[in-house]
């Protein structure tokens, strides 16, 4: 089964700053597909950002891009210009090519502060 | 266009008491799952359903039993609540594996306590 690792359980920055959450994978697959996910103190699941892994290009989304190194199984989060609803976990999730499930990291607590 | 919608929100269970969890989608998803999120833990995939009537066990399905009958639904079952599975549940849907169809999407979650 693939494993997920977040090794930031928390981390904070200040408001208008980039900050850039670390997440580690490991498969013996060539193709799959990588999420980031938010969730606020809602508790509503909401997807940031998708990657495919056989995409070269890093994937973008407004103020949230990503680095996905498919060599190292890395696939950092970047939130630029952070904003005061920022605030949430962020997960980390693979899911196989072909595959239903989700396998997910134990989570980034972020904590933007004014 | 509700998406996924989940009920209750919030229920208090005595130990060995059942409840069915439910969760609908109208977005025709093929694809639908229940995951568990314990504090400390991502979410953890119970079961998982690829359509009307076929179902599979996910990462830790003891404890909990699922149907789907129609498209939209997907009920989890807990036949003898255990202290031990108190958690926030999550139902999630997806069009399908693979290619773009496999973003999944969640429902609000229903927090679960068993005394």
């Amino acid at each position: 089964a693939q494993t997920v690792t977040q090794s930031q359980p928390e981390m904070s920055v200040q408001e208008a700053e980039t900050v850039t959450l670390s997440c580690t994978y490991d498969t013996s697959e060539n193709n799959y597909y990588l999420f980031w996910y938010k969730q606020p103190p809602s508790r509503q699941m909401i997807l940031v950002i998708r990657q495919e892994a056989y995409k070269q290009q890093n994937a973008t989304e407004n103020r949230f891009s990503v680095n996905f190194q498919k060599a190292a199984k890395s696939f950092s989060l970047k939130i630029s210009d952070s904003q005061l609803g920022d605030t949430a976990m962020y997960f980390c999730a693979f899911a196989n090519l072909n595959g239903y499930a989700l396998n997910f990291g134990k989570g980034t607590s972020l904590l933007v502060t004014p | 266009n509700a998406g996924v919608t989940q009920t209750p929100k919030f229920q208090v269970l005595k130990t060995g008491q059942s409840m069915t969890l439910q969760c609908a989608q109208d977005m025709n998803h093929e694809y639908m799952s229940w995951y568990r999120q314990d504090p400390g833990m991502g979410l953890r995939l119970i079961h998982y359903s690829v359509g009307a009537g076929i179902t599979d066990q996910g990462e830790v399905p003891n404890g909990y039993n699922v149907s789907r009958s129609t498209t939209e639904d997907f009920p989890l079952r807990l036949l003898s609540a255990a202290p031990s599975q108190t958690s926030v549940y999550f139902c999630a849907s997806s069009l399908g594996a693979g290619g773009g169809s496999n973003t999944q999407y969640f429902g609000p979650g229903t927090r679960l306590t068993v005394l």
